[in-house]
C-alpha cells in the first residue's frame, strides 16, 4: 500500500546533539513538507520541497535544515538540538499532477524530546 | 499572510448529539481550499472534509458537514449523531490554490460523552 513513513517514531535526545528525522514515501508524489506541532499552536510549516531541486523555507525554519535526497525521501535535521524543539514532527506529501487541489497525505509523526 | 483561528480550545458533546466546531480565517486571496483534519490519540492526521472556495454549496461527508461563509471568512464543521470514535483534536486548515503548503488553526479538542 502506498504510504508515507517516518523514522524514528519517537526519539529522546540531549541539548546540543545533532539529530535527523527521515521521511520516505511510496506514493510517487513530487511535493514534500515538514511540519511541527506544538500544543495550542497547531501545525506550523518548517520546510517544503516541490521537487528534488526546489527547497523552500516555511514559517519556522530557524534551527532546522533539510535534504531532499530523492523524490521519495525528505530529511529534516536539527544541527544542535535545543529543548524548545521538543515537539511532534510531521512529514506530508502531495501530488502536483492533481492540479490546484493536491491533497496532502501525512506520515504518522515523530515525537521528539530534547532534554 | 493567511491566518486561521479556532476560538474553541475544547468542546464536548453527548453521544448521538450534534456539535459544531468554529473556524475563521483571514486571506486576501479569492481562490483557495479549506479543510478539517481529525487527529485521534494515535496522532495520525486524517482528512475529514474539504471545501473549495469557488463552490457555493457546502461540502458533506456522511455525518460531517460544513457551513462555509465566504464573505464572513467562516468555515465551521458540524458533526451529527456524534460517536465515541469522533473524540479527537480537530484542526481547521487553509491552502491557497496556488501554493501547496497548509496553514493550520490551533485546534479544538472534542470529547464525546457516553
Amino acid at each position: 500500500d502506498a504510504d508515507v513513513t517516518q523514522t524514528p517514531r519517537n526519539r529522546i535526545t540531549k541539548t546540543g546533539k545533532r539529530i535527523m528525522l527521515e521521511c520516505s514515501q511510496t506514493k510517487g508524489h513530487d511535493r514534500m513538507y515538514w511540519y511541527r506541532q506544538d500544543p495550542g499552536l497547531g501545525l506550523r510549516l518548517i520546510y517544503y520541497s516541490f521537487d528534488v531541486k526546489d527547497i523552500n523555507k516555511g514559517e519556522i525554519s530557524d534551527g532546522y535544515s533539510v535534504s531532499r535526497q530523492a523524490q521519495a525521501k525528505f530529511s529534516l535535521s536539527l544541527e544542535s538540538a535545543i529543548p524548545n524543539q521538543t515537539a511532534l514532527y510531521f512529514c506530508a506529501t502531495s501530488d502536483s499532477r492533481q492540479g490546484s487541489y493536491n491533497e496532502q497525505f501525512f506520515g504518522p509523526g515523530t515525537r521528539l524530546t530534547v532534554l | 499572510a493567511q491566518t486561521v483561528t479556532q476560538s474553541q480550545p475544547e468542546m464536548s458533546v453527548q453521544e448521538a448529539e450534534t456539535v459544531t466546531l468554529s473556524c475563521t480565517y483571514d486571506t486576501s486571496e479569492s481562490d483557495y481550499y479549506l479543510f478539517w483534519y481529525k487527529q485521534p490519540p494515535s496522532r495520525q492526521m486524517i482528512l475529514v472534509i474539504r471545501q473549495e472556495a469557488y463552490k457555493q454549496q457546502n461540502a458533506t461527508e456522511n455525518r460531517f458537514s460544513v457551513n462555509f461563509q465566504k464573505a464572513a471568512k467562516s468555515f465551521s464543521l458540524k458533526i451529527s449523531d456524534s460517536q465515541l470514535g469522533d473524540a479527537a483534536m480537530y484542526f481547521c486548515a487553509y491552502r491557497s490554490a496556488f501554493y501547496g503548503q497548509l496553514t493550520f488553526g490551533s485546534g479544538t479538542q472534542l470529547t464525546v460523552l457516553p
